[in-house]
C-alpha cells in the first residue's frame, strides 16, 4: 500500500523545546517537500528536498531544519526559535511528472 | 509576483447546482496548475490539473477552465453533491531551475445544500 505516512497526527510542544515531525513515502519519489497550514492562509512552504543529502530553503524557513538522509524520509524540526509554531504540518512528495500528493498532515500544538 | 489570488473565500451551492472558483495570477513563468481538495484535518487531495497549453480539462463532474491571456483558471464542479462539501485550494507550479515549487491560493470554503 504506497503513500506518505506522518506521524504523530498531534503534537504538543512545551516552551523552550524542538520537536520532530515525521514523513516516509514508500512511493519512490525524490522530491519531498514541508509546508505549514494557518487558516486562511492557504499551505506555505518551509522546506524542500530534490534529492537525498541535499535540501532548500522555502518562503518560512526561520525556526525549523530538516535532514534527508534516506530516500523515503524527510523530517522536520520545529525549534524552539519558531516563536509562533501552532499550525497543521503536511508533508508532499512530488511524481517525475511534477503532481505532488500529500500526507495526512501533523497538527502541532504549544502547551 | 508569485502570488496566487482565489476567489471566493467561501460558496454555498445547492445539491445539483454547479461550483465555480476562480483563481488568478501574475507570474507567466508558471506552467502547471492543480487544484487539491481538503477536508477538515485531512491532507490536501489532487483533484485535477491543467498545463497552460490547453483551455479545459474535464475529469468526472470536475472541469478546469484555463484563460492564458487573462492569467486566470477556475474549477467547476457540475451536479454538487453533499460530499464536494470541502475546501478547494488552487495552485500554480514555476519552475526554478528543476525546483517545482508551487504557490497556493487561499482557499475556498464549499458548502452543498441539500
Amino acid at each position: 500500500d504506497g503513500g506518505i505516512t506522518q506521524s504523530p497526527k498531534y503534537l504538543f510542544r512545551k516552551e523552550g523545546q524542538n520537536v520532530t515531525l515525521s514523513c516516509e513515502q514508500n512511493l519512490n519519489h525524490d522530491a519531498m517537500y514541508w509546508y505549514r497550514q494557518d487558516p486562511g492562509q492557504g499551505l506555505r512552504l518551509i522546506y524542500y528536498s530534490q534529492i537525498v543529502n541535499d535540501f532548500q530553503k522555502g518562503d518560512i524557513a526561520e525556526g525549523y531544519s530538516v535532514s534527508r538522509e534516506k530516500k523515503e524520509s524527510f523530517p522536520l524540526t520545529v525549534t524552539s526559535a519558531q516563536k509562533n509554531p501552532t499550525a497543521f504540518y503536511l508533508c508532499a512528495s512530488r511524481t517525475s511528472g511534477g503532481s505532488q500528493y500529500f500526507g495526512p498532515g501533523t497538527r502541532l500544538l504549544v502547551l | 509576483q508569485q502570488q496566487v489570488k482565489q476567489s471566493p473565500q467561501s460558496l454555498i451551492v445547492q445539491k445539483g447546482g454547479i461550483s465555480i472558483i476562480n483563481c488568478a495570477y501574475e507570474n507567466t513563468a508558471f506552467d502547471y496548475f492543480p487544484w487539491y481538495q481538503q477536508f477538515p484535518g485531512k491532507g490536501p487531495a489532487l483533484l485535477i490539473a491543467i498545463r497552460p497549453d490547453v483551455s479545459e480539462k474535464k475529469e468526472g463532474r470536475f472541469t478546469i477552465s484555463f484563460n492564458k491571456s487573462a492569467k486566470q483558471f477556475s474549477l467547476h464542479i457540475m451536479d454538487s453533491q453533499p460530499g464536494d462539501s470541502a475546501t478547494y485550494f488552487c495552485a500554480a507550479r514555476g519552475n526554478t531551475g528543476t525546483a517545482s515549487k508551487l504557490t497556493f491560493g487561499t482557499g475556498t470554503r464549499l458548502q452543498v445544500t441539500l
